[in-house]
């Protein structure tokens, strides 16, 4: 079975840009989460989503970020316009409900030059 | 707001050695999980423990949850170099996990 999805890999930017990171839950989870990783915070929650509803977005840093869940596959997670201190790897994970084992994507390595 | 700590932030052990982490919360937590982050990878779950007191063994690696549901501990016998990582303890509150610092562990063969 496919786990958790996400793209890209890698992304290489300039200050400013904009910036969309993707994922792709497992299949059946109602649960998705985006978290961002830095070795000066460590692993912070940014959102999560609940039958694709945001049920708390207290952990986005600006209002730069935004995310959307338009359906039960698929959410983004973008950043616009991007700064260096952006910088970071950002994963996603989702689970069986809010208390469930969380399953995390490779992430996505940001750099913002 | 919730905050997880944990200590040590690293630690450097001898292949053979035995190793434990500590997880302390701000409030109380309704449960624990732990995962696991190997060196450029992504966490992977290891336990998850829900009742005040809790003691769980997965094979070398041994886990508790407090009494007062606000610590958790992860201890592992006798290291070997399979071990090598970052250990996060994540506690739950009322909705969300919130992930604590992680320890970093080192094993030299």
């Amino acid at each position: 079975d496919a786990g958790v999805i996400q793209s890209p890999r890698h992304e290489v930017t300039e200050m400013g840009q904009e910036v969309t990171l993707r994922c792709k839950p497992i299949s059946g989870h109602n649960s998705l989460f985006w978290y961002r990783q830095t070795m000066m915070r460590g692993l912070e929650l940014l959102i999560y989503f609940n039958n694709n509803v945001p049920i708390d977005d207290s952990g986005m840093p600006e209002d730069r970020f935004s995310a959307k869940m338009p359906n039960a596959s698929f959410s983004t997670l973008k950043i616009q316009p991007s700064e260096p201190r952006d910088s970071a790897v950002y994963f996603c994970a989702s689970s069986l409900g809010l208390a469930g084992e969380l399953f995390f994507g490779e992430g996505s390595r940001l750099t913002v030059l | 707001g919730q905050q997880v700590m944990q200590i040590p932030q690293y630690q450097h052990v001898q292949e053979g050695e035995d190793f434990t982490t500590y997880c302390n919360s701000s409030t109380t937590l309704s449960n624990i999980q732990w995962y696991k982050q190997r060196p450029g990878g992504h966490p992977v779950f290891l336990i998850q423990l829900v009742k005040s007191g809790e003691v769980k063994k997965q094979k070398r690696l041994t886990f508790q949850f407090g009494e007062a549901k606000k610590n958790s501990s992860l201890h592992i016998t006798a290291t070997q170099t399979t071990d090598v990582g970052t250990y996060f303890c994540a506690g739950r509150g009322t909705y969300k996990y919130i992930f604590g610092t992680g320890t970093r562990l080192k094993v030299l063969a």
